[in-house]
């Protein structure tokens, strides 16, 4: 009830293509859905969040769709640069943030 | 933007030692911190959550007498590792949250790798 799914763990992607990493969770009492990224060695940085009324939210070259009753949510990067190389969470909480749950992780590798 | 600060950045200690990591909210007051340990290639799992001036309150599994936290100020909260040992080697994770005021986001630190050796 409290997971979140993250798939896929890794991927591979040419520079300018469109990496997807797709979440699904079970708790419809989740409130809050950010993504974060983080590079080898640091803390993770909130990249873009959503909340459930909302089905598309965009920043820059990264978007969230969500799909509520399918309690499914992804993220794309647009134009992806070697840059994104990274690692991706996504992440679900209740009421505040009180709790994050993170997902496993999608090891993010960008070809230039 | 917010800030949040941890020191150590890394910090190698030998088996039975206790080391102590700080986490610090720099441009705001933090009524909440939170501690989380990641292992390497793996997800954040949450270990305790603090709140200035009370106890913390640990995650399931997480033994509050071997990771102490104090949080004695609304910008300060500390976890102190005792009697360490190298299945404590770990990175670990500091996040704050502003005050209830429509927020819901959390501020990580940089994170402190430890190794016990």
């Amino acid at each position: 009830q409290q997971q979140v799914k993250q798939s896929p763990q890794s991927l591979i992607v040419q520079k300018g293509g469109i990496p997807i990493i797709n979440c699904a969770y079970e708790n419809t009492a989740f409130d809050y859905f950010p993504w974060y990224q983080q590079f080898p060695g640091k803390g993770p940085a909130l990249l873009i969040a959503i909340r459930p009324d909302v089905s598309e939210k965009k920043e820059g070259r990264f978007t969230i769709s969500f799909n509520k009753s399918a309690k499914q949510f992804s993220l794309h990067i647009m134009d992806s640069q070697p840059g994104d190389s990274a690692t991706y969470f996504c992440a679900a909480s209740i009421g505040g943030g009180d709790k994050i749950i993170f997902g496993k992780g999608t090891r993010l590798h960008i070809l230039p | 933007g917010a800030v949040v600060s941890q020191h150590p950045s890394w910090v190698i200690c030998k088996s039975g030692t206790s080391v102590k990591i700080e986490c610090r909210s720099l441009d705001f007051q933090a009524t909440t911190m939170f501690w989380y340990r990641q292992f390497p290639k793996q997800s954040l799992m949450l270990m305790a959550t603090s709140n200035e001036g009370s106890k913390a309150t640990y995650e399931q599994g997480v033994e509050k007498d071997k990771f102490l936290i104090n949080h004695a100020s609304l910008t300060l909260s500390t976890l102190t590792v005792t009697s360490a040992h190298p299945e404590d080697s770990s990175f670990y994770i500091c996040s704050a949250r502003p005050p209830a005021g429509g927020t819901y986001e959390q501020y990580f630190g940089p994170g402190t790798r430890l190794t016990v050796t």
